[in-house]
C-alpha cells in the first residue's frame, strides 16, 4: 500500500519565477492537504483540497493556488516567487468519511528561492 | 483561533530513560483531536499517537503515551525507554472536530544520549 508521495525532493527557483509542486495521496484517500514548513518552525495550514474543491484556506495570499484532480492527487503553484517562500511544503491527505480525518504526510518538497 | 504551544525547544535523554515533551492549547470547542507527529531528518512527518477530547482514558502506543488534561488545556508526551531512533523534532498538533486543519506547535528537538 503505497503511502502519499510528493514530487520533486528539491527544487531551486529564481525570484518571480512559478512552481507547480504535486502530490498522490495514500490509496483509499480523497482530501489532501498542503502545508508549508518554514526552517526550524512547525507546518502552516495552506489549504484543503476535497472532491476537486478548495475546501479549506489558510492565511496564504492567492499566488499560492491548487488544484485537486479526479484520480484525487494535486498540485501546489505558487505564482511570482519570493525568497520567503523557500521551505519545505508537505502534504497531507485523509479520508473524509472517518470521524478521525487522521491525517497522513509525504515526504515533502524542498523549495529553494534564490 | 486555536493555538499550540510548546515552550521547551530542546530537550535530551539518556538512552533508556524516560522523557516527557510538554504542549499546551486554546481553544473554545469541546470536540477536538490533538496529535504528537514525529520529524527525524529524513522530514516525513510520522504520527505518533491521537487522543480524542471525548475520551477520558490517555492514549497509549507501545512505549509512548500521554498525559491529557483537558481542563487545563494540556497534552504531554512521555517517551518510555527512550531509544536512539525516538532523536528527532516533536510537534503537538490541534485539530477540531467541524476542521480538518492541523495547528501544529512550534516544535522540539530532542535528543538521545548514548
Amino acid at each position: 500500500d503505497a503511502g502519499v508521495t510528493q514530487s520533486p525532493t528539491h527544487l531551486i527557483k529564481t525570484r518571480g519565477q512559478q512552481v507547480t509542486l504535486r502530490c498522490s495521496p495514500k490509496s483509499g484517500h480523497d482530501t489532501v492537504s498542503w502545508y508549508q514548513q518554514a526552517l526550524g518552525q512547525g507546518p502552516q495550514f495552506i489549504f484543503q483540497y476535497y472532491e476537486e474543491e478548495e475546501r479549506q484556506r489558510g492565511n496564504f495570499p492567492d499566488r499560492f493556488s491548487g488544484h485537486q484532480f479526479p484520480n484525487y492527487s494535486s498540485e501546489l503553484n505558487v505564482n511570482a516567487l519570493w525568497l520567503g517562500d523557500s521551505a519545505l511544503y508537505l502534504c497531507a491527505s485523509s479520508f473524509t468519511g472517518t470521524r478521525h480525518y487522521e491525517q497522513y504526510f509525504g515526504p515533502g518538497t524542498r523549495l529553494t528561492v534564490t | 483561533a486555536q493555538t499550540v504551544t510548546q515552550s521547551q525547544p530542546e530537550m535530551s535523554v539518556q538512552e533508556a530513560e524516560t522523557v516527557t515533551l510538554s504542549c499546551t492549547y486554546d481553544t473554545s470547542e469541546s470536540d477536538y483531536y490533538l496529535f504528537w507527529y514525529k520529524q527525524p531528518p529524513s522530514r516525513q512527518m510520522i504520527l505518533v499517537i491521537r487522543q480524542e477530547a471525548y475520551k477520558q482514558q490517555n492514549a497509549t502506543e507501545n512505549r509512548f503515551s500521554v498525559n491529557f488534561q483537558k481542563a487545563a488545556k494540556s497534552f504531554s508526551l512521555k517517551i518510555s525507554d527512550s531509544q536512539l531512533g525516538d532523536a528527532a523534532m516533536y510537534f503537538c498538533a490541534y485539530k477540531s472536530g467541524a476542521n480538518s486543519k492541523l495547528t501544529f506547535g512550534k516544535g522540539i528537538t530532542l535528543s538521545v544520549r548514548p
